[in-house]
């Protein structure tokens, strides 16, 4: 199993530009989850997809992120525009959900740079 | 809103020694409670998780315990060596699908 991945791993951009983070959960899992993770907040949990659908956008920060799941094999995460304070270790993480307890398999991240 | 706490922040220990780390949570409603870990500049790996109905989960020299009345569970690591370095992250979930993570452990391992 590739386990999650994540595209780029790595994005340096300009204040004002669009970014967009793409990331594949394991292939079967139904929940796909967005996580910012920065040195202030620790992890944060942005949103997160059942079954393709967003169940919880209430951690996105502001209107500016947006989040899609076409398919159960693909997923996005953009911000625009982008700023300086949205400089973040980006994580997805999916899991198989078949009830109240199950396990969430990170991938290994973005790391967002805004100048 | 669950909030997760996490003591200490730091930790250093000489190899071989035995050590406990906390982790702290104050909404005992929970599902299960999962321990993480993460290696600078990578990703989380699962170490272990312990369902709400459990007290505990073993896995190596690794023992995760649950006390959820109270609102704590500690990660024993047996025999501790330099390849334990990273930090150690325990996260809960409590509501929906969400996890709320801890503030995380750093531990460093000397030689």
């Amino acid at each position: 199993d590739a386990g999650v991945i994540q595209s780029p791993r790595h994005e340096v951009t300009e204040m004002g530009q669009e970014v967009t983070l793409r990331c594949k959960p394991i292939s079967g899992h139904n929940s796909l989850f967005w996580y910012r993770q920065t040195m202030m907040r620790g992890l944060e949990l942005l949103i997160y997809f059942n079954n393709n659908v967003p169940i919880d956008d209430s951690g996105m920060p502001e209107d500016r992120f947006s989040a899609k799941m076409p398919n159960a094999s693909f997923s996005t995460l953009k911000i625009q525009p982008s700023e300086p304070r949205d400089s973040a270790v980006y994580f997805c993480a999916s899991s198989l959900q078949r009830g109240p307890s199950y396990e969430q398999y990170f991938g290994p991240g973005t790391r967002l740079t805004v100048t | 809103k669950q909030e997760v706490t996490q003591i200490p922040a730091a930790l250093s220990v000489p190899e071989g020694e035995n050590l406990v780390l906390n982790c702290s949570f104050t909404d005992s409603a929970i599902y299960n409670l999962q321990w993480f870990r993460q290696d600078p500049g990578k990703g989380l790996t699962s170490l272990l998780l312990i369902q709400s109905s459990q007290r505990e989960q073993t896995s190596g020299r690794l023992n995760a315990s649950l006390d959820k009345s109270s609102g704590r569970s500690t990660l024993y690591i047996a025999a501790s060596q330099p390849g334990d370095s990273a930090t150690y992250l325990c996260a809960v979930k409590s509501s929906g699908d969400k996890l709320t993570f801890g503030t995380g452990t750093r531990l460093a391992v000397r030689p």
